[in-house]
């Protein structure tokens, strides 16, 4: 069955230090793979997503996520945390091709210490 | 900017009552979404539409459906609300289910209160 896992609540990391993120999924054929941020009382944004390509995806606000076929995961990666990146982090992938529905971690709150 | 607005923020309604949630997108785009998202388990898909008139279930449509009339508007409709549909309820839009540029825009949510 197609998951998605995201394995750790909460990440603390104090500002300035770099930040991960963590996903893991499973999907039959190749995925595709995305990051969501949400910050409190708003919607989702898009962050990145990997389609094909390059392994390494770079995104909005100094975000980057590296995709790893063999381990599969996919995770969320910044070299200096701020302050403001504090928010709720979201996972999702999509089995291609012509698959519409995606399937959503259970997200990880990040929280950057000044 | 793709814009997806949501008729309400925040909503409370009585146990039994018909609830209509509002979602319009601003971007043409064919696929439209409703999920509901609760602490600890993410965003679970409640319908999903990829046409006017066309809609598919979820994970968890049991107690909702859904009417795509004209292709910016989305509506979700509680039959009956109970207690254990309250919730964060988002909408989402995307442009087709075949192009790449396939990624979700969300609108800002509507946080229902069910008593």
């Amino acid at each position: 069955a197609q998951s998605v896992a995201q394995p750790e609540d909460q990440v603390n990391v104090a500002e300035g230090n770099p930040l991960t993120v963590k996903c893991t999924y499973s999907v039959s054929g190749n995925p595709y793979l995305f990051w969501y941020v949400q910050y409190p009382n708003r919607g989702l944004q898009f962050l990145l997503k990997y389609i094909t390509g390059d392994n390494l995806v770079k995104g909005s606000y100094g975000f980057e996520a590296e995709f790893n076929k063999s381990q599969t995961s996919f995770h969320l990666k910044k070299p200096s945390a701020l302050v403001s990146d504090s928010a709720l982090y979201f996972c999702a992938v999509r089995a291609r091709p012509g698959t519409y529905k995606y399937i959503f971690g259970t997200g990880t709150r990040l929280k950057v210490l000044a | 900017d793709v814009k997806v607005t949501q008729s309400s923020r925040y909503l409370v309604k009585r146990t039994g009552e018909k609830v209509f949630l509002e979602c319009v997108q601003d971007m043409d785009h064919e696929n439209m979404f409703w999920y509901r998202q609760d602490p600890g388990l993410g965003l679970r898909l409640i319908y999903f539409s990829y046409d006017v008139k066309m809609k598919e279930k979820g994970d968890i449509p049991e107690g909702y459906s859904v009417s795509r009339e004209k292709k910016e508007r989305f509506s979700l409709i509680l039959e009956s609300a109970s207690t254990n549909q309250t919730s964060m309820y988002l909408c989402a839009s995307s442009f087709s289910r075949e192009s790449v540029y396939n990624e979700q825009f969300f609108g800002p949510g509507t946080r229902l209160t069910v008593l």
